[in-house]
């Protein structure tokens, strides 16, 4: 069965440490992996996905098939990284998306 | 980018009344769209997927016959919550995939739905 676990419900972090957000997931295929991310008040947002490989505001995430996992991090957290973050699994372009339940990251001052 | 809107953002409605979100790609087009409900503190819900053209498939657990989802075009999809209950006061989000593109979704800015 398709699911992605977080951890964490709330991670709380201070401002300049490193940060790393949790998510495995299971799936039995080749899944597209997603973090997505509401700052307050805000729609929520697409971070980053795995296929791209890219870091965007700082954050990456690697896909381990091996451990299946997709943790999302950051080596020096900034006040403005608070929100909330999904991580998200999909199986294919047009299969529904299932998300974690979801973790709220709060930077220290 | 993509835009997804949603209206209306807020509505307050009578015990048994029927309300009606709608969810529009502004400037793409989306074969399926996605309906989720979140509950405080806890995670998205995916309630169904709206398929332009044909009916939606709804999650396990989710009635079909209280959450009408209608896909008219490839543009809007809508959810009508029927015979509203306070229990069915919630935030609901939906999303949408851009026909043509590789898995990323769009979200609208989400409705809190609040039944007196």
């Amino acid at each position: 069965a398709q699911r992605v676990t977080q951890p964490e419900k709330l991670l709380s972090v201070f401002k300049g440490a490193p940060v790393e957000l949790k998510c495995n997931y299971s799936y039995s295929g080749s899944p597209e992996l997603f973090w997505y991310v509401q700052y307050s008040r805000q729609r929520l947002q697409l971070l980053l996905r795995h296929i791209s490989r890219e870091s965007i505001k700082g954050f990456t995430a690697d896909l381990n098939k091996g451990e299946t996992s997709f943790h999302l991090k950051k080596p020096f957290a900034q006040e403005e990284d608070s929100a909330m973050y999904y991580c998200a699994l999909s199986g294919s372009r047009d299969d529904k998306i299932i998300f974690g339940k979801g973790t709220r990251l709060h930077i220290l001052p | 980018g993509a835009v997804v809107s949603q209206h209306p953002s807020r509505v307050i409605c009578k015990s048994g009344t029927s309300v009606k979100i709608e969810c529009r790609s502004l400037d793409f087009q989306a074969t399926t769209m996605f309906w989720y409900r979140q509950f405080p503190k806890q995670s998205l819900m995916l309630m169904a997927t709206s398929n332009e053209g044909s009916k939606a498939t709804y999650e396990q657990g989710v009635e079909k016959d209280k959450f009408l989802i209608n896909h008219a075009s490839l543009t809007l999809s809508t959810l009508t919550v029927t015979s509203a209950h306070p229990e069915d006061s919630s935030f609901y989000i939906c999303s949408a995939h851009r026909d043509g593109s590789t898995g990323e979704l769009f979200f609208g800015e989400g409705s809190r739905l609040t039944v007196l």
